[in-house]
């Protein structure tokens, strides 16, 4: 089945210590989003790409940064994770921008120590 | 800014009950989102609305876009214990067409 996969499901990391995590898509969609999800509150958009294009929203730390490397894929770099960061993180896709639906993975809950 | 707020942010219910969660944009949409998360998991897509006092069903819920294109309602009859988890709204930012998402509004089934 055409889907969304996140890996991993769960991530343990050290305070400073840097973390990737992965996503991959079968949809063939243009758009890639990465969202980070707190306990209680609605997903908050970090950034997205449109084919190879990069948006990083206004307000994202720097110490998050993206890459994909092709349609497929798309990775989320946490250089120097701090407590904070602690949530779940959410990659989605689009065939096109937000005129139509997102597509979630099962999300990676990053835990930092 | 641009803002989507969404009430109530709980709703305790009896199964068997119906539940409804209110979206309200501070601007006008050109079109706006639902999702369901259910506990543990991710957002799910449910529906989209486009045009203007448009109405859609899916089996016991009813979705619908106001006159105005401003706010948004979801009502569920004799809510089943399968409802449970939060119910999202989410509409089109003016500046990159991005989703702002409303609070949410979560759908507790009471013992």
């Amino acid at each position: 089945d055409a889907m969304v996969i996140q890996n991993p499901r769960y991530q343990v990391t050290q305070f400073g210590k840097p973390v990737t995590l992965s996503c991959s898509q079968t949809l063939n969609h243009n758009v890639m989003y990465w969202y980070q999800q707190k306990s209680s509150q609605a997903p908050k958009l970090l950034f997205h790409y449109y084919d190879k294009d990069f948006n990083n929203e206004a307000d994202t730390p720097d110490n998050f940064q993206s890459r994909r490397p092709n349609t497929s894929f798309c990775f989320l770099d946490i250089r120097s994770p701090g407590l904070g960061d602690a949530a779940m993180y959410l990659c989605a896709t689009s065939r096109e921008y937000a005129a139509k639906e997102q597509y979630f993975g099962p999300g990676t809950r990053l835990t930092v120590t | 800014g641009q803002q989507v707020m969404q009430i109530p942010q709980y709703q305790h219910v009896q199964e068997g009950e119906d539940f409804t969660t209110y979206c309200n944009s501070s601007t006008t949409l050109s079109n706006i989102q639902w999702y369901k998360q259910r506990p543990g998991g991710h957002p799910v897509f449910l529906i989209q609305l486009v045009k203007s006092g448009e109405v859609k069903k899916q089996k016991r819920l009813t979705f619908q876009f106001g006159e105005a294109k401003k706010n948004s309602s979801l009502h569920i009859t004799a809510t089943q214990t399968t409802d449970v988890g939060t119910y999202f709204c989410a509409g089109p930012r003016d500046s990159n067409y991005q989703l702002i998402w409303g609070a949410g509004t979560k759908l507790i089934i009471k013992p």
